[in-house]
């Protein structure tokens, strides 16, 4: 089955860190581009990065460019958001989403979102 | 940024009778164009990309329609899981962009 698990998310204070992680199970992880989308409660959905299959590519929401960093380890299966310098604005639930279905051109990929985590919650607040 | 715009934003149908949701994009999106469905407490759930192709696993009363800037999504003889939220979303560009939602809701 194909599957993503997150974890990490938790209640951080204003200007400090947090690391998300989101294990994937059930499929070649390797060959997918990831995404991470958050949501406050009650609201609608943000998407706030994305890199790459190999890592090499990335991009960020202009709301969370130069204080988060999304990677990947393939060999660990695993995607991780390292979240720094934490505003309110931040509380969330964060999903990551596996990018696939759609098409591709000779230098880069225009993919849905297909399969998504169950999120995990953070919170921002002293 | 792609600005996703969605219409209505609250749909009131009864069951058995079908639904038309609107998403107009501010340029040109090409067919890069999903749509998902998010019920209370789930995460969203992929329903149709490159505008008109369902997902895996996805009913045939779901069909999605459109190019360019100018998209719909066809809900035809709701059924009682289909009550939910659904949101389009471009991926042309940088940044990936949502629109904010319809909630169809039971009449």
């Amino acid at each position: 089955e194909v599957q993503l698990v997150e974890s990490g998310g938790d209640l951080e204070q204003p200007g400090g860190s947090l690391r998300l992680s989101c294990e994937a199970s059930g499929f070649i992880f390797s060959h997918n581009e990831m995404n991470w989308v958050r949501q406050i409660p009650g609201k609608g959905l943000e998407w706030v990065s994305h890199i790459s299959s190999s890592g090499q590519t990335t991009y960020y929401a202009d709301s969370v460019q130069g204080r988060f960093i999304i990677s990947r380890d393939n060999t660990r299966n695993s995607l991780y958001l390292q979240m720094n310098s934490l505003r309110a604005e931040d509380t969330a639930v964060y999903y990551c989403a596996r990018g696939a279905l759609g098409h591709c051109t000779s230098s880069m990929c225009y993919v849905s979102f297909d399969v998504w985590g169950q999120g995990t919650m953070v919170t921002v607040s002293s | 940024e792609i600005v996703m715009t969605q219409s209505p934003v609250t749909l009131s149908v009864s069951p058995g009778e079908g639904a038309t949701l609107s998403c107009r994009a501010s340029q040109s999106v090409s067919s890069d164009l999903a749509w998902y469905q998010q019920k209370p407490g789930q995460a969203p759930r992929l329903l149709i990309y490159g505008a008109s192709s369902r997902a895996t696993g996805i009913p045939g009363r779901f069909s999605g329609s459109g190019s360019g800037t100018e998209f719909t999504l066809s809900i035809s003889s709701l059924q009682s899981e289909d009550f939910a939220v659904y949101y389009c979303q471009q991926y042309n560009g940088w940044p990936r962009t949502f629109g904010q939602g319809t909630k169809v809701e039971i009449k």
